[in-house]
């Protein structure tokens, strides 16, 4: 079946605007995570969506960040005010809402702010 | 100190040979040891989980977890050029959140 897709695949920005990343998850599966992939950090998670619950922001970096999931599917993951540091590939995975240690990745946002 | 630890390599090998790669964590709440490979500008593929401590295998694949000594190990045998990949280790927990930690990944070169 069809894997979790993400657009745009490359994403070019000045820095101080705003982006947008999208993710579309695994029919079925109830809980989206998005993550950061850096060079100097690794992979760092950012949020959780798990249904019709508040979803666990902890991992977001600064109130710049932010993400909402419409009709418990689709994900948009928003940065305003892009910075330089910013600059990563913003993966999105996603879960059966009892199997979180399964989760299934899409090929990614790379992110480039200029 | 991270909390999953995982030596970046690169670790070269010739192809046939048995790769071990090797994670250790901190973290006593960790009941889940996942192995993701990935692909240059890809992103992570689940290999496979293990479930506390244990081995679990999968062809040529074998995971170890001790969590006695919170290290966990992942063993390749008859390597292929194909394996060539960075293997990052990740962990959750149902006390450490539904989110994964992950190790900082090992990248493997397998030589024809």
């Amino acid at each position: 079946g069809a894997g979790v897709s993400q657009s745009p695949s490359n994403k070019v920005t000045e820095k101080g605007k705003d982006v947008e990343l999208r993710c579309d998850p695994i029919s079925g599966h109830t809980a989206l995570y998005w993550y950061r992939q850096s060079l100097g950090q690794g992979l760092e998670f950012l949020i959780y969506f798990q249904g019709n619950s508040a979803p666990d922001k902890s991992g977001l970096p600064s109130d710049r960040f932010s993400a909402e999931r419409t009709g418990g599917s689709v994900s948009t993951l928003t940065i305003q005010r892009t910075q330089q540091e910013d600059s990563a590939v913003y993966l999105c995975a996603s879960s059966s809402w009892d199997t979180s240690y399964e989760q299934y990745f899409g090929p990614g946002t790379r992110l480039t702010v200029t | 100190q991270k909390e999953v630890e995982q030596d970046p390599g690169p670790l070269s090998v010739p192809e046939g040979a048995i790769v071990s790669l090797n994670c250790t964590y901190s973290n006593s709440a960790f009941q889940y040891f996942m192995w993701y490979r990935q692909y240059s500008r890809k992103g992570p593929e689940l290999l496979m989980y293990t479930y506390s401590s244990g081995n679990k295998e999968d062809g040529r694949f074998t995971a170890q977890v001790d969590k006695s000594s919170k290290y966990i190990s992942l063993f390749i045998r008859d390597s292929q050029p194909s394996d060539s990949a960075t293997y990052l280790c990740a962990m959750s927990g149902w006390d450490a959140g539904n989110m994964l930690t992950f190790g900082g990944g090992t990248r493997l070169m397998v030589k024809p």
